[in-house]
């Protein structure tokens, strides 16, 4: 299995539900990543995990909540999103270069379309 | 900090003419730089990376140190090459911050 699979591919939310955002990868990878991506704007970085540890969070409202339960799964929890939180939301995969190459490609999900009414 | 800029919002070609994606970056130490590209209704998925020096579908990027740049070529564009593609930087460190550059979207037309 060479892809990144996420799962919902749509959700709509009211702004006081609580959903998950879910995202798998069985390529051995074990950097894992969030992003969102508004309209005809490119992918922002959200969050990164390393070995199944957050190793980077640019600054997220804490209404978004990161998990990774084991090193092929990546959860995204979601409350009291507010109607600008709608966006698409990808997932991407990594290895971990440990060279002087520097870091590997990362392998991206189709993402989950995101609507918070 | 790092950053990317695509100067060019939209750029449309004729069938088998060249094409130039412009890209340049900010970073102060050794970065990483990429080519991704988003064909409608597919993911975002991997065009090339400066560090291979491949070829792909008839691309290619050099990076240019001095002048900051990473920009894509192809010598003959194709109808099939109409997408949107965004250069990225990553920087030091093995899972890192994958910075994009705001897209340009090639439009290519017979």
């Amino acid at each position: 299995d060479t892809e990144v699979t996420q799962t919902p591919k749509h959700l709509v939310m009211g702004m006081t539900n609580k959903k998950s955002l879910k995202c798998e990868q069985h390529m051995g990878h074990r950097a894992m990543y969030w992003y969102k991506q508004k309209a005809k704007k490119p992918p922002e970085l959200m969050f990164v995990y390393s070995y199944e540890k957050l190793s980077i969070n640019e600054s997220v409202p804490s209404r978004f909540s990161p998990e990774c339960p084991n090193s092929s799964l990546l959860n995204l929890h979601l409350h009291a999103l507010q109607p600008e939180d709608s966006a698409l939301y990808l997932c991407a995969s990594s290895q971990l270069s440990w060279t002087t190459s520097g870091p590997d490609t990362q392998y991206f999900g189709p993402g989950t379309r995101l609507t918070v009414l | 900090a790092q950053r990317v800029t695509q100067p060019e919002k939209l750029l449309s070609v004729f069938k088998g003419a060249p094409v130039e994606l412009k890209c340049n970056y900010s970073y102060s130490g050794s970065p990483e730089l990429f080519w991704y590209v988003q064909y409608s209704r597919q993911r975002l998925q991997l065009l090339l990376r400066h560090i291979s020096r491949e070829s792909i579908k008839g691309f290619t990027a050099d990076l240019n140190k001095g002048e900051t740049s990473f920009h894509l070529k192809k010598p003959f564009a194709q109808e099939e090459d109409s997408a949107m593609y965004y250069c990225a930087l990553s920087g030091d460190g093995t899972a890192s911050k994958l910075t994009f550059g705001t897209g340009t979207r090639l439009q290519v037309t017979l």
